[in-house]
Formats: structure tokens, C-alpha cells, sequence
């Protein structure tokens, strides 16, 4: 089975702080891992996947195959970041499913 | 560019209505789905469509029905509806189901059963 936990309901950070959304998951063969970001009143949309290893909006996220992990991260957070974050495993290959975590509501202060 | 599109937005329905949600894409996608999202719990699988003429059940497909019409359009019904049904529905499709892909969401519907 594959699971994914976003052990933080909500994050709160100030502006210019750095912040860190964690996830964690379980699967036994080779994850595919997205992060989705749903602003206020607006459609959740792709903020970035690890096999593009790219950053979105300066945000990163490393897959740590030991840790079964993959964090996002930004070093300088803004108002605009101000989201719900959900973390997404798939398997690869013809695996279609697409697992959520639970979600991680990010509020960025001035 | 509409990318996925979901209607109706918003809908009221008392216990025991049927209602059905449509939900069309023009990215020309093979694959589509549908999920609910409620408070605390993310977002979960109801069904799925890998290619036009198959549905499957997802995590949560107890008291829904889906129909993959054509390529485009992949509408969800509740049959009798339960207040344990009231969320929020989002529509995805993504170009096939291999699992690199990415999925695109539509703006969802918010539906309420009394």
C-alpha cells in the first residue's frame, strides 16, 4: 500500500523566514513524488515534481529514498506562499494512482 | 484556455436526491478522475477513468457511479444522496496514467446534502 503524512496540519512563519513543509511516505518500489499547492479560492495546481529536479516559485524538494522523504522547502517565505500544500506519491510506470497527504495549510505573516 | 471544467460550481441537494456532476477536459487527455476533498482527510481517489470505455474504483467509490461518455467528458452521480456526501469534488485528467503524470484539476464543486 502507499501511504503519504504530512505530520503538519497548519505552518505559520514571517515573512523573509525560511520555511519547510514536510512529507513522508510509504511505498515499496520506486515513488513518483509531486507537491500540489491550492491558493485561496483558486484550483489545486502542480508546484513541482522531483523528476524535474526544478524549483517553483523558489521552492525546492529533494527525494530522500532513505528517509522516505520529501520535504519542501523555501529560504525566504512570502505573503503570496500563503497556501494549502499537498504532498502526492504515484507509483512508477502504469501505476495511475495518485496518493494525497492530508494537506498542509501554510500561512505566511507580515 | 479551460483546461478542465466542472459543473455546477455549487449545488444543495436534500437527502435522497440523485445529482449528477459533469466534468470536461480539452487537453485532449486520455485519463480522468474524480475526488473529494474534506477537511482533514486530503484528498481521495472515487474513480478513475485510464482511457475512454473503463472506469475503476478508487479509495471511496461507495454511493457514486461515473460514466466516461467520450474522451472528453467524465460525469459523477450520486444516486441517493447522504449528508456523509456533503464536500468539496474535484475533477482531474491528466495525458495518461502512467504515474510521472501530472494531473489537472478543475475549480471543483462545493456540494451540500440537508
Amino acid at each position: 500500500a502507499q501511504r503519504v503524512t504530512q505530520p503538519e496540519k497548519l505552518l505559520s512563519v514571517f515573512k523573509g523566514a525560511p520555511v519547510e513543509l514536510k512529507c513522508n511516505y510509504s511505498y515499496s518500489g520506486s515513488p513518483e513524488l509531486f507537491w500540489y499547492v491550492q491558493y485561496s479560492r483558486q484550483r489545486l495546481q502542480l508546484l513541482l515534481r522531483h523528476i524535474s529536479r526544478e524549483s517553483i516559485k523558489g521552492f525546492t524538494a529533494d527525494l530522500n529514498k532513505g528517509e522516505t522523504s520529501f520535504h519542501l522547502k523555501k529560504p525566504f517565505a512570502q505573503e503570496e506562499d500563503s497556501a494549502m500544500y499537498y504532498c502526492a506519491l504515484s507509483g512508477a510506470g502504469s501505476n495511475y494512482k495518485l496518493t494525497f497527504g492530508k494537506g498542509t495549510l501554510l500561512t505566511v505573516n507580515p | 484556455n479551460a483546461g478542465v471544467t466542472q459543473t455546477p460550481k455549487f449545488q444543495v441537494l436534500k437527502t435522497g436526491q440523485s445529482m449528477t456532476l459533469q466534468c470536461a477536459q480539452d487537453m485532449n487527455h486520455n485519463s480522468m478522475y474524480w475526488y473529494r476533498q474534506d477537511p482533514g482527510m486530503g484528498l481521495r481517489l472515487i474513480y478513475y477513468s485510464a482511457s475512454e470505455g473503463t472506469t475503476d474504483k478508487g479509495e471511496v467509490p461507495n454511493g457514486y457511479n461515473v460514466s466516461r461518455l467520450n474522451k472528453r467528458e467524465f460525469s459523477l452521480r450520486l444516486e441517493s444522496a447522504a449528508p456523509s456526501q456533503t464536500s468539496v469534488y474535484f475533477c482531474a485528467s491528466s495525458p495518461t496514467s502512467g504515474g510521472s503524470q501530472p494531473q489537472h484539476f478543475g475549480d471543483g464543486t462545493r456540494l451540500s446534502i440537508l
